[in-house]
């Protein structure tokens, strides 16, 4: 198993530009989320899903978007970018929300310029 | 509204000491979960362990033991004999099963810088 995947590993994004992080986990997982680490501080939680179709916000959403069309890929869309976006982004899934650990994936590093 | 605190910002201690990572957690559920995970430099999360509200035993893994003290609200973890591996960010976290969906409340982070 790959457990979580994502990429790309590493963007550049001019401000105003508009970018799609791919996540996809192998474990039939029903929950997945998505996370941004900041410099020095923990993971906060922008979007979750419990499964296809089904989504919804976390504490900090404003200037994302996500989808759940599968129970595999759950991709993270940045409207607009804005400095404030330069952050690491962390995929995770577990198999039954709050009872059991989440699995994250590697990371994805953002630069918006 | 569920915080998780992690007094200690960085730690740095000679290869072989024991060092203990502090974890201290606010919750008004009566049932929640408790997670440690680390970051190695190369940066993805690790996950090493759970514990829920209602098993106060404490848990060793090899070098790794955790102490679980409701009644101080604390989850605190220690490493013995630490080696240069060990250096990383560990994170402290919480769920609350009225959360069902599984939010991580995630601490601050230790910085522990083991020295050859």
């Amino acid at each position: 198993n790959a457990g979580v995947t994502q990429t790309p590993k590493f963007r550049i994004l001019k401000i105003g530009q508009s970018m799609t992080l791919q996540c996809a986990q192998d474990m039939n997982h029903n929950y997945m989320y998505w996370y941004r680490q900041d410099p020095g501080m923990g993971l906060k939680l922008i979007y979750y899903s419990v499964g296809a179709g089904i989504t919804d916000k976390g504490e900090v959403p404003n200037g994302y978007n996500v989808s759940r069309s599968t129970t595999e890929d759950f991709p993270l869309r940045l409207e607009l970018a804005a400095p404030s976006q330069t952050s690491v982004y962390f995929c995770a899934s577990s198999y039954n929300g709050a009872y059991n650990e989440q699995f994250f994936g590697p990371g994805t590093r953002l630069t918006v310029l | 509204a569920q915080k998780v605190t992690q007094a200690q910002t960085e730690i740095s201690v000679v290869e072989k000491e024991d060092v203990t990572l502090d974890c201290v957690y606010e919750t008004r559920d009566t049932t929640y979960y408790l997670f440690w995970y680390k970051q190695p430099p190369s940066g993805e999360l690790v996950f090493l362990i759970r514990r829920n509200s209602f098993d106060e035993q404490n848990e060793i893994s090899g070098r790794y033991s955790w102490n679980f003290q409701k009644s101080t609200s604390s989850f605190n973890f220690t490493i013995t004999a630490s080696q240069v591996v060990d250096s990383a960010v560990y994170f402290c976290a919480l769920s609350e099963a009225g959360t069902s969906y599984g939010k991580l409340t995630f601490g601050q982070g230790t910085i522990l810088t083991v020295h050859p």
